[in-house]
């Protein structure tokens, strides 16, 4: 079935310093990825995403990479800072559907 | 704008009792609403998928008669978890897309934290 991989699952940071996050997504039909930051006990924020025409996205502090061909997509956070520290799931989806496949997460911690 | 309100934050029932979740999009109309269990530190697992009007569509393994899910409007859709048990505890989160942004984006409510004795 439909399945997003996402790597690593934990992650350490000193503050300033860049963080990536890495998807893999298996659905070919798959057109749109979007990227959501989780507070603890809070609900997922959508932080920025991209759509299948698109290679890549920035805003401000946060950009997302796409390799169609590959089937991969990247989240990368710069200068981070500690308030970025959260968990952060990637996300799959194919129009029609707006079904979204998640990724497992991965924590971030940016050490101050 | 694209604002989803969810109710109770949190409740606690005894086991047998049933529960009722409330989800609304406050100022888009939500043509589609989704429902999420997450469990502590693992990531958000769709439980069903729910078009205005329509019946929901459930994921495989989750029991449509245990958690029954009902969209009658663009604004409100409710998720009743019947003869609640412990391993019910969970953290629910609606979602909700339409006319708000792309079709695609979900914004997601704050959560309902289950507990149930």
């Amino acid at each position: 079935g439909e399945n997003v991989e996402q790597h690593p699952s934990t992650l350490s940071v000193q503050e300033g310093d860049s963080a990536v996050i890495k998807c893999t997504y298996s659905d070919s039909a798959s057109n749109y990825f979007p990227w959501y930051k989780q507070e603890l006990g809070k609900r997922p924020q959508l932080i920025i995403d991209i759509r299948s025409n698109v290679g890549e996205k920035k805003d401000q502090r946060i950009a997302v990479t796409l390799n169609k061909t590959a089937k991969h997509f990247s989240l990368h956070i710069t200068e981070t800072q500690p308030e970025d520290s959260a968990v952060y799931f990637c996300a799959a989806s194919t129009s029609g559907t707006y079904k979204y496949i998640f990724g497992t997460g991965t924590r971030l911690k940016v050490l101050a | 704008g694209a604002v989803v309100s969810q109710h109770p934050s949190w409740v606690i029932c005894k086991s047998g009792t049933s529960v009722k979740i409330e989800c609304r999009s406050l100022d888009f109309q939500a043509t589609t609403m989704f429902w999420y269990r997450q469990f502590p530190k693992q990531s958000l697992m769709l439980m069903a998928t729910s078009n205005e009007g329509s019946k929901a569509t459930y994921e495989q393994g989750v029991e449509k008669d245990k958690f029954l899910i009902n969209h009658a409007s663009l604004t409100l859709s409710t998720l009743t978890v019947t003869s609640a048990h412990p391993e019910d505890s969970s953290f629910y989160i609606c979602s909700a897309s339409g006319t708000s942004g792309s079709g695609d984006t979900q914004y997601f409510g704050p959560g309902t934290r289950l507990t149930v004795l």
